[in-house]
């Protein structure tokens, strides 16, 4: 079974924190994506990655950054954790086809 | 933006009935998926349909597309309790980057037993 894991499932961090979100798949898929999910609002696209070393900002990317610098792996980093952050983050990868694949998603609580 | 919208927001029927969804959407499109989400969990995707189909069978899923309408929907025949969960429909737009999709809000999908 193709899969993509977030490292943590529950993060609780302190406000001004830098917070690292990583996520892993292990299906030699090109394209990666951060992901955050509110009530009401959604999943909103924060940063996408097509290739190594290669990022583009999403929708809504302010205070956040990314690295991508094996195929597998592509983190997502808050500089400097607000409270406006906490939210739930989903980590997705595609290949050749159309679907994505998603991680089991990791619940961040910024206090 | 929001290009997939759902209705309803959310839906509650008894084991056994059938359940339908709708997406509306703006823009053309490549291609339309519906994914569910249980409580909690990452999403997990469910079916496909490109823009040159019009109706796609899984399972107990079907899903219809209407380009000219800019909307498809989704049907699960006889519920069950696993069933519950919320449904996404996503749609990749001609215009934008081939990797991105857009997702809409969703609808909370309950079976009551």
């Amino acid at each position: 079974d193709v899969k993509v894991t977030q490292s943590s499932r529950y993060l609780v961090k302190r406000t001004g924190e830098k917070v690292f979100l990583e996520c892993v798949q292990d299906m030699d898929h090109e394209n990666m994506f951060w992901y955050r999910q509110d009530p009401g609002l959604g999943l909103r696209l924060i940063y996408f990655s097509y290739d190594v070393k290669m990022k583009e900002k999403g929708d809504i990317p302010e205070g956040y950054s990314v690295s991508r610098e094996k195929k597998e792996r592509f983190s997502l980093i808050l500089e400097s954790a607000s409270t406006n952050q906490t939210s739930m983050y989903l980590c997705a990868s595609r290949g050749q086809g159309y679907g994505y694949t998603f991680g089991s998603g990791t619940r961040l609580t910024v206090v | 933006s929001q290009q997939g919208e759902e209705d309803p927001q959310a839906l509650s029927i008894q084991e056994g009935e059938n359940a339908t969804m709708n997406c509306s959407y703006k823009t053309s499109i490549n291609n339309l998926q519906w994914y569910r989400q249980n409580s909690g969990r990452g999403l997990v995707h469910l079916i496909l349909i490109r823009s040159n189909e019009r109706e796609k069978h899984s399972g107990r899923l079907r899903v219809t597309l209407d380009t000219s309408k800019k909307s498809s929907s989704l049907l699960i025949t006889a519920s069950r309790a696993a069933d519950t969960a919320s449904y996404f429909c996503a749609t990749a737009p001609i215009a934008s980057s081939a990797s991105k999709i857009i997702f809409g809000s969703g609808t909370r999908l309950s079976i009551r037993p």
